[in-house]
């Protein structure tokens, strides 16, 4: 079965950087891209950016460009994304998911809980 | 940037019917995704390419895009589908979104 486990809960202060990772299985790793979208409390879903592991392309929201690191490691079947110049605004629930060719996310990884205080 | 355009809240009672729009500027031109969730879990794919059902989603399900408008169809609801729908439309970054979201109340 296809699975998608990410790393755990994680707490930053203002201005740190946070990195999760996602562990896939199942699947043919490099066939997929990986996305990542986020969820603030009480909120919806917010689309953060997507990786080709294929060819290690990315693309990202606006608003995170400059900000957002996303890579894939096909040694370890491991996707990662990193935000830097973590704000209390940022504190949300992170998804990972595997797409298919034309954007739909199939399965998702459980979710990791960024908190941003100081 | 793209908008989509959901309303908040839709309430059916049992068995009724159930529909979710999804508002956008040519939506029908774009390949539309549909996702469901419930508290506390990750979202789930019940529709993708506007009317294509995952494998495990019941065919009580569908989908429909046309013009500005995409649509989100539950037939007979029951209970378990109580929970947040989110539209989604995938193309560049400039337009890769989701829609703020459908709480389904069952009543």
């Amino acid at each position: 079965q296809v699975h998608l486990v990410q790393s755990g809960a994680d707490m930053k202060k203002p201005g740190a950087s946070v990195k999760v990772s996602c562990k896939t299985s199942g699947y043919s790793f490099a066939s997929f891209g990986v996305s990542w979208v986020r969820q603030a409390p009480g909120q919806g879903l917010e689309w953060m950016g997507w990786i080709s592991v294929y060819n290690g392309n990315t693309d990202s929201a606006q608003k995170f460009q400059g900000r957002i690191t996303m890579t894939a490691d096909t040694s370890t079947t491991t996707a990662s994304m990193e935000l830097r110049s973590l704000r209390s605004d940022d504190t949300a629930i992170y998804y990972c998911g595997r797409v298919m060719v034309g954007g739909a996310t199939d399965y998702w990884g459980q979710g990791t809980l960024v908190t941003v205080s100081s | 940037s793209y908008v989509l355009s959901q309303p908040p809240s839709v309430s059916v009672a049992p068995g009724k019917t159930a529909r979710i729009t999804c508002g956008g500027n040519n939506i029908g031109t774009k390949s539309v995704h549909w996702y469901q969730q419930k508290p506390g879990q990750a979202p789930v794919l019940v529709i993708h390419y506007d009317s294509d059902r995952p494998s495990g989603i019941p065919e009580r399900f569908s989908g429909s895009n046309s013009g500005n408008t995409a649509t989100l169809t539950i037939s007979r609801v029951e209970a378990r589908d109580e929970a947040d729908y989110y539209c989604q439309v995938w193309g560049t970054s400039s337009y890769q979104v989701f829609g703020g979201g459908t709480k389904l109340t069952v009543l």
